[in-house]
């Protein structure tokens, strides 16, 4: 089975903090994503990188950074974490499906918390 | 127009019941769709692909309707553990990046 994995489950920073989320899969794919899922929002497409080194900015980049130096893992940084900035964040990696489309598979997802 | 949407509910449905539900997507060449479920304080997992013929998996059945774009999904004999919320996914074309629905929350009640 795939196994996507997050560095925290929950994680309470302070304000001005530099906040670092890491995600690390198992199965070799190429292709990773952080999302932020907010009541009401949805999920929102913060990054994804479909190689080391390579990343691209999704629909909500502004106040977060990515670090890919190796296939596995995907590294999110809040570099100054603000209050609204506090909500759960999931990490996703892709296997083409059979029907051409990516099939997702999720990380178990880190609340983080800015005070 | 939002890229993809869908009625967040709640859904409350009695043991048993058929329910479905429905999601618009708002750009006509999106190439790819499926049904994700997610539990309360877990991650989303595929629930299942749509495919243009329509596809069927045990009590679920999803269609696609190109024409009016939109998907659906419906649930027969709704059992306590369909109690989650089904978020629609659509794949705009865009290089594996997909788009998610705000989820339907379905509550199946005894």
């Amino acid at each position: 089975d795939v196994k996507v994995t997050q560095s925290s489950r929950y994680l309470v920073k302070r304000t001005g903090e530099k906040v670092f989320l890491e995600c690390v899969q198992d199965m070799d794919h190429e292709n990773m994503f952080w999302y932020r899922q907010d009541p009401g929002l949805g999920l929102r497409l913060i990054y994804f990188s479909y190689d080391v080194k390579m990343k691209e900015k999704g629909d909500i980049p502004e106040g977060y950074s990515v670090s890919r130096e190796k296939k596995e893992r995907f590294s999110l940084i809040l570099e100054s974490a603000s209050t609204n900035q506090t909500s759960m964040y999931l990490c996703a990696s892709t296997l083409l499906g059979t029907s051409g489309g990516p099939e997702q598979f999720f990380g178990p997802g880190t609340r983080l918390t800015v005070l | 127009r939002k890229e993809v949407e869908q009625d967040p509910g709640p859904f409350n449905v009695p043991e048993g019941a058929t329910v479905a539900f429905n999601c618009t997507y708002s750009n006509s060449a999106s190439q790819s769709f499926f049904w994700y479920r997610q539990d309360c304080r877990k991650e989303p997992k595929l629930l299942m692909s749509v495919y243009s013929s329509g596809n069927e998996d045990g009590r679920f059945t999803a269609q696609l309707n190109r024409a009016s774009q939109y998907i659906s999904l419906l649930i027969r004999d709704s059992k306590l553990s369909d109690s989650a919320t089904y978020l629609c996914v659509v794949n705009p074309g865009g290089y594996q990046k997909v788009t998610f629905g705000i989820g339907t929350k379905l509550q199946v009640i005894p």
